[in-house]
């Protein structure tokens, strides 16, 4: 079946605008995690829901940050006023439940110039 | 602070070579230890995992070696293939949250033919 799927693939973003990044997890995966990965480091976490609700925020780097999952499938990523330092790869994964393992989608290149 | 400390950075082998990375963490609260495999431009994929109560699992070509009084882990890849080439991240996490993962910062392997 289809994996996990992030669109744009790229985004070019003015210093100052706002950028949104969507994310289509696996279909009836109940866990949907953002991690973001900076160039040359590992994934770090940013925020985790559990079908619509948002059990973990405590990864967002500020409050220009904003994370939704209306429905409980997909999710949308919202930076506002973007920075250079926001520039990295976004990455959404899901599982089926709580515990089984994650499935990365490719993520979404983000440059802020 | 990063929570997991990765080495090396890079690593060159040769064909049919052993090829070895090692992690180390601090917070003894810990309790699931995976290996993730990234080519450019993917999202990361999971390899292998391991839990604390074994010191050893091995899947094929792989093998996590665990040793809990050292907190330290590692990764070896026996008969290095040329498409072993990627970047190689260990990570870990706790039970309370068991897909929030604390990334190592990377090992790019190189697989010489």
């Amino acid at each position: 079946g289809a994996g996990v799927s992030q669109s744009p693939r790229y985004k070019v973003a003015k210093r100052g605008q706002d950028v949104a990044l969507r994310c289509d997890p696996i279909s009836g995966h109940v866990s949907l995690f953002w991690y973001q990965q900076a160039l040359g480091q590992g994934p770090e976490f940013l925020t985790y829901f559990q079908n619509e609700a948002q059990l973990d925020k405590s990864g967002l780097p500020s409050d220009r940050f904003f994370a939704e999952r209306p429905e409980g499938s997909v999710s949308t990523l919202k930076i506002q006023r973007t920075q250079q330092e926001d520039s990295a790869v976004y990455l959404c994964a899901s599982s089926s439940t709580e515990n089984s393992p994650l499935h990365f989608g490719n993520g979404t290149r983000l440059t802020v110039t | 602070q990063q929570q997991v400390k990765q080495s090396p950075q890079s690593l060159i082998v040769q064909k049919g070579g052993i090829s070895i990375i090692n992690c180390a963490y601090e917070n003894t609260a810990f309790d699931y230890f995976p290996w993730y495999q990234q080519f450019p431009g993917k999202g990361p994929a999971l390899l292998i995992a391991i839990r604390p109560d074994v010191s050893e699992k091995k899947e094929g070509r792989f093998t996590i070696s665990f040793n809990k009084s050292a907190k330290q882990f590692s990764l070896h890849i026996m008969d290095s293939q040329p498409g072993d080439s990627a970047t190689y991240f260990c990570a870990a996490s706790r039970a309370d949250n068991f897909n929030k993962f604390y990334f190592g910062s990377g090992t790019k392997l190189n697989v010489k033919p």
